[in-house]
């Protein structure tokens, strides 16, 4: 079965300071994997997808996030945290290929400093 | 342009009793999906319905939970019996099509007390 491992559960960092969220996941195959973010009190919130394309992924509001299969990892970068960024934040994989029947990670709720 | 909509927001229930929450997709999409999200936790899957079918209900945790989704479009999630443990917020998220991305709903804050 496929599963992901979020290794930090609350991560602060300061306005304008890069964000970095780790993320390991374990698949028998290759698999789809997606980061998701969750506002307080707004719905969950697709960040970026990998599907094999390319193993840098680009997302909405700067966020990037890097495949790498050799450690099997899919950790989340921002260059320059903005107070907005505030959430809690959902690695995730896609338990059979192609389809939505997602597994999410715990979660990493992401504190910003002013 | 509405998105996923989910009702009630919240839901308070007496242990053992029935309820019954409502999510409307996203108008035109075939593919609806329900999770369950624990408090400190993230989302589980539920049950996927493609069309009017439940496509997969492996995530349902017993039989007190059963879904429908009668003319493709509006779907029910039904908690028969509830007990304390089935307090969570539940979500719901659909897809134009299998594969596509999905959109959630804000979800309902289910309370058994």
């Amino acid at each position: 079965a496929q599963s992901v491992t979020q290794l930090d559960s609350h991560v602060s960092v300061s306005e304008g300071t890069p964000v970095l969220l780790r993320c390991n996941y374990s698949s028998s195959y290759s698999p789809s994997l997606f980061w998701y973010v969750q506002h307080p009190n707004k719905g969950l919130q697709l960040l970026l997808k990998y599907t094999s394309a390319a193993t840098l992924v680009k997302g909405i509001n700067g966020f990037e996030a890097e495949f790498k299969k050799s450690e099997t990892s899919f950790h989340l970068t921002k260059p320059s945290a903005h107070m907005s960024d505030a959430a809690e934040y959902f690695c995730v994989v896609s338990e059979i290929q192609g389809a939505q029947k997602l597994v999410f990670g715990q979660g990493t709720r992401l504190t910003i400093n002013p | 342009g509405a998105g996923v909509s989910q009702t009630p927001s919240n839901k308070v229930t007496e242990k053992g009793k029935y309820v019954e929450l409502r999510c409307d997709p996203i108008s035109g999409h075939t593919a609806l999906y329900w999770y369950r999200q624990s408090l400190g936790q993230g989302p589980e899957f539920l049950i996927y319905f493609q069309g009017t079918g439940a496509a997969d209900d492996s995530g349902l945790p017993n039989d007190r939970f059963f879904a429908v989704r009668p003319e493709g479009s509006v779907s029910t999630l039904k908690i028969q019996r509830t007990e304390r443990g089935d307090s969570a917020v539940y979500l719901c998220a659909s897809s134009l099509e299998f594969g596509s991305p999905l959109h959630f709903g804000n979800g309902t804050r289910l309370t058994v007390t």
